[in-house]
């Protein structure tokens, strides 16, 4: 496999679940992130890893809470979600962050139901 | 406070009649300035960064240009598959600030 690939690409979960995003890049970059896309809003950065090390916590509620177990890897696991936070998580990787010449590689992202 | 506006929000063309897409910043020490597309179901897909005013891109049938205030897509001639949303995004230190987007539509 190529690329970022995300699990599940769907996923409908009541408020009082816990689930966990999955990401995985095969790219060999070293910083990872995650946005939220909602409609009409421009992408919001939620959380960067770079080298493994959190680097950016975008004042993202504590509902979600994020997990780098290495610079291929990374997780987003959801608990007690409210229907406002219903969207779409897109994972991206970069071959470092805080640099211009290391554009963004999106994953196709979790389509993510709260009801 | 920074900030990345495109225009217009949905664009609908017939196939071959070429047209822009504006991206007008204000970024704070911009480094770079990003263009992706994305289509229905799936995550933003790389096109170009244009680093400096004056610089052009060119892929396909598309063409980035890039001034101290705003960025353009040129679409050339386009077609059907060419139909996808268009975001922009401006780089300071280490952050993209995205755009919302332009929703293009390209009918045959």
């Amino acid at each position: 496999e190529t690329g970022v690939t995300q699990t599940p690409r769907h996923l409908v979960m009541g408020m009082t679940n816990k689930k966990s995003l999955k990401c995985e890049q095969h790219l060999g970059h070293n910083a990872m992130y995650w946005y939220k896309q909602s409609a009409k809003k421009p992408l919001e950065l939620m959380f960067v890893y770079n080298f493994k090390e959190q680097t950016e916590n975008n004042s993202v509620p504590s509902r979600f809470s994020p997990e780098c177990p290495n610079s291929s890897h990374l997780f987003l696991h959801l608990h007690t979600l409210q229907p406002e936070d219903s969207a779409l998580y897109l994972c991206a990787s970069s071959l470092r962050a805080g640099t211009r010449d290391s554009p963004l590689h999106f994953g196709n992202g979790t389509r993510l139901t709260v009801t | 406070e920074d900030q990345v506006t495109q225009s217009p929000e949905a664009l609908r063309l017939q196939e071959g009649e070429s047209s822009s897409l504006n991206c007008s910043y204000t970024v704070s020490g911009l480094r770079g300035l990003f263009w992706y597309r994305q289509d229905p179901g799936k995550g933003p897909e790389f096109l170009f960064t244009l680093y400096s005013a004056g610089e052009e891109k060119e892929k396909e049938r598309l063409k980035a240009t890039l001034t101290k205030k705003e960025s353009f897509l040129h679409i050339t001639a386009p077609k059907p598959e060419d139909s996808a949303t268009y975001l922009c995004a401006g780089s300071n230190t280490d952050k993209l600030i995205f755009g919302t987007g332009t929703r293009l539509q390209v009918f045959p």
